[in-house]
């Protein structure tokens, strides 16, 4: 089964509008992490916002916001003000408890965010 | 914030040359780096974990002997693909955890476009 799960393969959205992206996860631990990352057109990965499976509040970087629903095990992005620079690949990706010392990230298929004039 | 080389950023190479792809992290030590590969509009998928002064740990179906990866130094990876073929064309990207960092985030190189003629 995908762990994690982003249905949105393409996203379109006006200027200046906001965006919601879809993630989904599926972990069975209690401590865990959840990341969203932006891959723009030049192959970079830069790190948007963490939340972790305690907090209580939603994580909030910006124009970033995390929607964490722990519940339906969702963990949408939502990116306010959309700017023509968000242009980009979004991946949701998981950090699962620890397991030895290497805690590597699973990421889901990436949802490609165009932001329209 | 942390900062993570990754060098060179694009490499053509005849088949049956080997390729080495350095990672490094500039100012803060990793002593576990990852490496993953990205086809075009997919999810990174993870290769390898580097660790600093021992073997790397393989993810399955990752041929260790194509892909020889050295973690010589608390800053520096190396991936070498040997004896490189077309179907090893491919994007490559690593990262590194500054395990100083609240959350353990992982930042990642630029990436290195692969082309074998």
């Amino acid at each position: 089964a995908q762990k994690i799960t982003q249905t949105q393969p393409g996203m379109f959205v006006q200027e200046k509008e906001a965006v919601t992206l879809d993630c989904t996860y599926d972990t069975s631990d209690q401590s865990y992490g959840l990341f969203w990352y932006k891959q723009p057109s030049s192959g970079e990965m830069i790190f948007l916002i963490y939340q972790g499976s305690y907090d209580e509040q939603n994580a909030t970087e910006g124009r970033y916001s995390l929607n964490f629903q722990k519940a339906r095990k969702s963990a949408n992005l939502v990116i306010s003000a959309s700017q023509l620079g968000d242009s980009a690949m979004y991946f949701c990706a998981m950090r699962e408890a620890l397991s030895g010392s290497a805690r590597q990230l699973t990421f889901g298929s990436g949802t490609q965010l165009t932001v329209l004039p | 914030g942390a900062v993570v080389s990754q060098h060179p950023s694009r490499v053509i190479c005849k088949s049956g040359t080997s390729v080495k792809i350095e990672c490094r992290s500039l100012d803060f030590q990793a002593t576990t780096m990852f490496w993953y590969r990205q086809f075009p509009k997919k999810s990174l998928m993870l290769m390898a974990t580097s660790n600093e002064g021992s073997k790397a740990t393989y993810e399955q179906g990752v041929e260790k002997d194509k892909f020889l990866i050295n973690h010589a130094s608390l800053t520096l990876s190396t991936l070498t693909v040997t004896s490189a073929h077309p179907e090893d064309s491919s994007f490559y990207i690593c990262s590194a955890r500054d395990q100083a960092g609240v959350n353990e985030k992982l930042f990642f190189g630029s990436g290195t476009q692969l082309s074998v003629l």
